[in-house]
């Protein structure tokens, strides 16, 4: 199906380990995102991409890592998972910067 | 003090109220965004403007740059709106308000 999907809807992983979350999309959206959401603040930009291999920091990079190998693909890595780090990850894509956004289902993840 | 303001934080509304969010925000931009985000977490954009009003059913958003604040009304509001409104603002990235939680009751 058309779209953009993320897994796993739920993680549950300890301190210390290394998790990856998966984000795809089918449309060929050159743009791809990943936020987080916490009580308090609004969603906050992790990492962005442009197109392939092309990738950029946003507001909060610290802790994690992106790579962007294929257009369709964006997946985050969490290089060593800490507790500050749970939280709701929402990826994203866009045609271009000044065309709407759609996001995926988001990823739940709590780190114990 | 955050670049995106909503309010209010929470609105409670009966079925059938006029329902109005408000967004203001402290820096240029060159495009605003509504979302909405349900109960279930998903995120849905709702519209993106950069001048005048658009319309979508019984939503309504409305901008005025040279204020820099925008509305989202909702006509005849239902329990099915019951949801989470954010307002985003495009500077180079977008900018995200912290959301309106609105709870609308029979």
């Amino acid at each position: 199906d058309a779209g953009i999907t993320q897994s796993p809807r739920y993680k549950i992983t300890e301190t210390g380990r290394q998790v990856t979350l998966m984000c795809h999309q089918t449309w060929s959206h050159s743009y791809m995102f990943w936020y987080r959401q916490d009580l308090g603040h609004g969603l906050r930009l992790i990492y962005y991409s442009a197109a392939a291999d092309i990738t950029d920091k946003g507001e909060v990079p610290d802790g994690y890592v992106v790579s962007r190998s294929k257009t369709e693909n964006f997946p985050l890595t969490l290089e060593s998972a800490t507790r500050s780090q749970t939280s709701v990850y929402f990826c994203a894509s866009s045609e271009s910067i000044g065309r709407g956004y759609t996001f995926g289902s988001g990823t739940r993840l709590t780190v114990v | 003090k955050n670049e995106v303001e909503q309010s209010p934080q929470n609105l409670t509304a009966q079925e059938g109220e006029f329902i109005t969010i408000n967004c203001s925000y402290s820096v240029g931009i060159s495009a605003l965004h509504w979302l909405q985000q349900h109960p279930g977490g998903g995120i849905v954009s709702l519209f993106m403007l950069s001048s005048g009003k658009k319309k979508h059913g019984r939503l309504i958003a409305t901008i005025n740059i040279q204020e820099k604040h925008s509305s989202l009304h909702i006509t005849a509001s239902h329990p099915r709106d019951s949801a989470v409104y954010i307002c985003a603002v495009r500077v180079d990235k977008l900018i995200f308000g912290t959301g309106t939680r609105l709870q609308v009751f029979p």
